[in-house]
């Protein structure tokens, strides 16, 4: 079985400030695919970030950049100098070769305040 | 480049009517998936089709719910007999399938309201 945990349930900083979402999932998969998604107040998913389980390379774009550590299941997403347009839930997802739709963790709701 | 497309977006029905809600996925995606999103959760996988077989049901999608996906291209959702639990925002969301695996991309939703 899949699961995804986002154990943040919502997260409040000042613009500017850097943040951190954690997401830490569980497979039996050898090969799976990791995605960030944002929700903003409009509902539409839109995706972020999709990384291959054979791909341990740390990525960013521009104020974005993950984290992923195979060791510790994580897949960690860090917003650097957040600003108030970031404001909305940030999902984690799995899917694995057995699998191929997404479970998703339980979101985590960012607010960056003025 | 045209994205997917659900419609409608906003559906209020009383208890015990049918709806259905379709989807149009982004061109030449050859993947269909349908999830159901309740408030303050994650969205939960329903059903996906590739071209039109539709390939994995999940246990959510109870004998009310029926989905197809004719010639490969758009697909609808059906719920006979709503109940007050249906309410949710029901997903679509297409892919293309490689080797290097997939990407979801996700229409806008339909926001159901049973009364």
């Amino acid at each position: 079985a899949q699961k995804v945990t986002q154990a943040q349930t919502e997260i409040s900083v000042v613009e500017k400030e850097d943040v951190t979402l954690d997401c830490v999932y569980e497979t039996r998969d050898t090969t799976y695919y990791l995605f960030w998604y944002k929700q903003p107040p409009s509902g539409e998913l839109v995706f972020l970030i999709r990384r291959n389980s054979f791909d341990e390379q740390n990525e960013i774009s521009g104020r974005y950049s993950w984290n992923f550590q195979k060791s510790t299941s994580s897949f960690n997403f860090t917003i650097t100098a957040s600003q108030v347009v970031d404001s909305a839930v940030y999902f984690c997802a799995l899917s694995g070769t057995g699998r191929r739709a997404l479970t998703f963790g339980s979101g985590t709701r960012l607010q960056v305040q003025p | 480049d045209t994205g997917v497309s659900q419609n409608p977006r906003h559906k209020i029905t009383k208890r015990g009517q049918n709806v259905t809600f379709r989807c149009d996925p982004i061109s030449e995606h050859n993947r269909l998936y349908w999830y159901r999103q309740t408030l303050g959760q994650g969205p939960e996988f329903l059903t996906y089709f590739q071209n039109e077989a539709q390939l994995e049901k999940s246990r959510l999608l109870s004998d009310r719910f029926s989905a197809e996906r004719p010639k490969g291209s758009f697909s609808t959702l059906e719920i006979q007999r709503t109940e007050q639990g249906d309410s949710a925002m029901y997903l679509c969301a297409s892919s293309f399938l490689t080797s290097g695996g997939e990407t979801q991309y996700f229409g806008p939703g339909t926001r159901l309201l049973v009364l």
